[in-house]
């Protein structure tokens, strides 16, 4: 099956910095998709992506589908301590139907 | 704001046991989904249901599974006879296109004992 790789595995920031993580994949996808996890819950949709080069913002989040439909990124501006998370990059391909094929995701710690 | 809600939240079972997980999707959606998260680890797709019928299905979805919309709001998974390898947090997730964005419960960890 279609396998993503996800980077950094984890980052460990101060609050007011900017950050960044990536997606990668061998094959192309239709839509990606980036979810927040917190501990004792279920993902929660941030950002989703349908087009190559479509760049979008959710307040202080931006995420880009990548030209060649096989990469996106998620920055994130001016982190605050409640960003702490695990945030995973997910892919779906139409073709195949609508499974999501998650990344390993980036554990997330920010430092008051 | 809607949300898929999923029931219980915790459940402990003893191996070769029987068990259901519960799920209502957001109302107005068509398709539902299972995924599963062994503890650390990334959420791995089981089966997706639409229009009362399997649409998809991964290789973890073996025969001991199975899935069920009993009514008009629930959604279910069932093991049949559980295995400790099945202990993980499931998620059940809901769209109301097969290519729109899917929306998920807030899981119900599995303990297999």
């Amino acid at each position: 099956g279609q396998q993503l790789n996800q980077s950094p595995q984890s980052m460990f920031i101060q609050e007011g910095e900017d950050v960044s993580m990536n997606c990668t994949s061998s094959s192309i996808f239709n839509t990606w998709l980036w979810y927040k996890q917190e501990p004792g819950e279920g993902p929660v949709l941030l950002i989703a992506l349908y087009k190559a080069g479509e760049l979008t913002s959710n307040g202080r989040l931006t995420a880009q589908f990548g030209i060649t439909r096989k990469d996106s990124f998620l920055n994130i501006s001016a982190s605050i301590p409640s960003d702490v998370g695990i945030y995973f990059c997910a892919g779906q391909l139409w073709a195949s139907g609508s499974r999501l094929t998650f990344g390993e995701g980036t554990q997330l710690t920010v430092n008051p | 704001e809607p949300e898929v809600t999923q029931t219980p939240s915790h459940q402990v079972t003893q191996m070769g046991q029987e068990v259901i997980l519960r799920c209502v999707p957001i109302s107005n959606h068509l398709y539902f989904y299972w995924y599963r998260q062994i503890l650390g680890q990334k959420v791995e797709f089981l089966v997706s249901f639409y229009n009362n019928e399997i649409s998809e299905k991964s290789e973890i979805f073996d025969d001991q599974f199975s899935v069920e919309r009993p009514d008009g709001s629930n959604f279910t998974l069932k093991i049949r006879s559980t295995k400790l390898e099945d202990s993980a947090m499931y998620f059940c997730a809901s769209s109301d296109r097969g290519s729109q964005p899917q929306h998920f419960g807030d899981g119900t960890r599995l303990s297999i004992l």
